[in-house]
């Protein structure tokens, strides 16, 4: 079956330092891949949406990249802030599926330290 | 813009009653996804609905729980004889076509007594 894998320590960074989150799946090839934000009691908040013809996507401070043969994303948040502690959610597509599902993983929390 | 609207935030159901979440998606988005969300658990798909109809259910359990997203008003999510292990937190997300970003709801938290 699917499987997705995320970091699942805390990921403690100083503050303007380079924050790098691996999402890695296995027993499936997705044609996209999303990334969320989620902060305690609110519900995951969009940040980029990655198709497998990109190998890489910015937003702003934000990077994703999309490796369809190591099965993996790298999502990249440059000069870091204490605002930018939250979970970060990856959730590539279920391709097995036959309709527009996506599979979550349980996220990576992230904390900036000033 | 209004976004992905959930109501109640929160609700209390003793064993036995009836549950109701409902959403409703962004202006113009036509699929509705409804998740569940234990502490410290991802997100955990559970249907799939496109303007009155049903495009995926597998991840919705076949007794007690049903959704629908009708022509008219929010999407429902329907939870018959209520136990303590549908305790959760249930999220709503919706999306203008399939292959577009869903956009979440901040959630309904669903104690049962």
């Amino acid at each position: 079956s699917q499987k997705i894998e995320q970091n699942s320590e805390a990921l403690n960074i100083q503050e303007g330092k380079t924050a790098t989150l691996t999402c890695n799946y296995t027993n499936y090839s997705p044609a996209y891949l999303q990334w969320y934000r989620q902060d305690p009691g609110r519900g995951p908040v969009f940040l980029l949406l990655i198709r497998e013809n990109e190998k890489e996507k910015r937003k702003e401070r934000l990077k994703v990249t999309f490796d369809t043969t190591l099965k993996q994303s790298l999502f990249h948040i440059t000069a870091s802030q204490p605002a930018d502690s939250a979970t970060y959610l990856c959730a590539p597509e279920d391709e097995t599926s036959g309709t527009y599902k996506y599979i979550f993983g349980t996220g990576t929390r992230l904390k900036v330290l000033a | 813009n209004a976004g992905v609207m959930q109501n109640p935030r929160h609700l209390v159901r003793r064993r036995g009653q009836e549950a109701r979440l409902r959403c409703s998606p962004m202006k113009g988005h036509s699929h509705v996804y409804w998740y569940r969300q234990l502490p410290e658990e991802g997100l955990k798909f559970m249907v799939y609905l496109q303007k009155e109809n049903i495009i995926d259910e597998s991840g919705m359990p076949k007794e007690r729980f049903s959704a629908e997203f009708p022509k008219e008003g929010p999407s429902i999510l329907r939870i018959q004889q209520v136990v303590r292990g549908d305790s959760a937190a249930y999220f709503c997300a919706s999306s203008p076509t399939g292959d577009q970003p869903q956009h979440f709801g901040d959630g309904t938290r669903l104690s049962i007594l």
